[in-house]
């Protein structure tokens, strides 16, 4: 079973700053992650797919990238609506199962 | 609009059998491509994916809990159900229903509803 591991668990960040978030996989995933961002009370919303698609309806200081075992998600200049808990998620072909990362948490710094 | 709305019991006593369903508009679980998941979150936790069903009825359980769940599909209602056995109260949870796309991942996601168990 693949797992992924998002570091860190809770990133402090100033508003308007740049904020990098890490997910590692165990074994290759080729492209197929993704990044949800979750806040109290609702549900998840898709915010990149494929390593590097933004989802539609996605500002553009959001971005995916990485590939095989390595992905980052970067929030360009963080706006307040932008704390939240952040998850990724992996699709493997074989054995074909979905994992979540255990997430991490952005506050305001 | 595709829209996603899970429904069932809020409370289940332990070894009870959970029922949950998932209605949906918008598109079809007919559709090439398309299948319909299921995911909890027990509360102040990481989210947990459980089972899907594709537009072929393939169906794919999570290896930890293969043994204890169950997804179907009713093309004709627009439904998907997820039974999960032997209820324990570490199983209390949001459980969220979402359309995934391309085979990889989730685009929509129900509110989802909150499970508790409990004697």
């Amino acid at each position: 079973e693949i797992v992924m591991t998002q570091s860190p668990a809770t990133l402090s960040v100033s508003p308007g700053e740049r904020a990098t978030l890490s997910c590692r996989a165990s074994q290759s995933v080729s492209s197929n992650l993704a990044w949800y961002q979750q806040k109290p009370g609702q549900a998840p919303r898709l915010l990149i797919y494929g390593a590097s698609t933004r989802a539609t309806g996605i500002p553009a200081r959001f971005s995916g990238s990485g590939s095989g075992t390595e992905f980052t998600l970067t929030i360009s200049s963080l706006q307040s609506e932008d704390f939240a808990v952040y998850y990724c998620q992996q699709y493997n072909n074989w054995p074909p199962i979905i994992t979540f990362g255990q997430g991490t948490r952005l506050e305001i710094k | 609009q595709i829209t996603l709305k899970e429904s069932g019991p809020t409370l289940v006593k332990p070894t009870q059998t959970l029922t949950l369903t998932c209605t949906f508009s918008g598109f079809s679980l007919s559709t090439s491509g398309v299948g319909v998941g299921w995911i909890r979150q027990p509360p102040g936790k990481a989210l947990e994916w459980l089972a899907l069903i594709y537009w072929d009825d393939d169906k794919r359980y999570s290896p930890s809990l293969k043994s204890r769940l169950t997804i179907t599909k009713d093309t004709s209602k627009n439904q998907v159900v997820l039974t999960m056995t032997n209820m324990d109260p570490v199983d209390t949870a949001t459980y969220y229903c979402a359309h995934l796309t391309m085979i990889t991942h989730f685009d929509l996601w129900g509110r989802g509803t909150l499970v508790t168990v409990s004697s």
